[in-house]
């Protein structure tokens, strides 16, 4: 199985930082990898495919990098409402798999 | 509105069965293949099963394998998840997920419906 691990697992952070988020997959998997972020008690929502692709209706200040085995999810300024949790996502091949997540928490 | 409800979850005694439900509107059904994805209390999220939008290819996670069954009604809309033999780890929230273009898995999952609480117990 791909295993993908993220770092850091806990992040604090400002209104205003700029915050990114490290996904590394224990083999390539090209630019099959995907971003969410989750609020407590509701669903996942996807904000990057294909490693780069920003989602329609996701804001400009989120954006994605990377190919192979090393991404980065990057909030350009973070606003009040992103904070929540972040995970990554392998699509490369079965099992899918998702990384353990990432925290996002007020300073 | 593209929407994905679903239903079925509820309390069960381990070795027991439970059939979820994932009700699709706002879009053409058919057209795409799905997603079941579980997150246990506390926990993180875990793929469990995709669909093709034809049910030509259907994959599961290894821990599911032979107990759980992914099928789907196009005409009437429908994705299921039939769990068999079920035990204290399959507690979880079960959520169904589109994919975002067709059967191109490769491209994640941008519909999910609320979940529905599947809790494992006796």
């Amino acid at each position: 199985d791909f295993q993908l691990t993220q770092s850091p697992s806990f992040l604090s952070a400002s209104v205003g930082d700029r915050v990114t988020i490290t996904c590394r997959a224990s083999q390539g998997i090209s630019t099959y990898l995907a971003w969410y972020q989750q609020k407590p008690g509701k669903a996942p929502k996807l904000l990057i495919y294909v490693a780069t692709t920003l989602q329609s209706g996701v804001p400009s200040r989120f954006s994605g990098s990377g190919s192979g085995t090393e991404f980065t999810l990057t909030i350009s300024s973070l606003q009040p409402e992103d904070f929540a949790t972040y995970y990554c996502q392998q699509l490369n091949s079965y099992p899918l798999t998702f990384g353990g997540g990432t925290k996002v928490d007020i300073k | 509105e593209v929407q994905l409800v679903e239903s079925g979850g509820g309390l069960v005694k381990p070795g027991g069965s439970l059939r979820l439900s994932c009700a699709a509107s706002g879009f053409t059904f058919n057209h795409y293949g799905m997603n079941w994805v579980r997150q246990a209390p506390g926990k993180g999220l875990e793929w469990v099963s995709f669909i093709r939008s034809s049910s030509s290819d259907i994959y599961y996670r290894d821990s599911v394998k032979g107990r759980f069954t992914t099928s789907r009604d196009n005409p009437k809309n429908s994705l299921y998840l039939e769990m068999n033999s079920l035990r204290a780890e399959d507690t979880a929230v079960y959520y169904c997920a589109r994919v975002v273009y067709g059967d191109y898995v490769y491209y994640g999952m941008d519909v999910w419906g609320q979940g529905t609480t599947v809790i494992v117990s006796s």
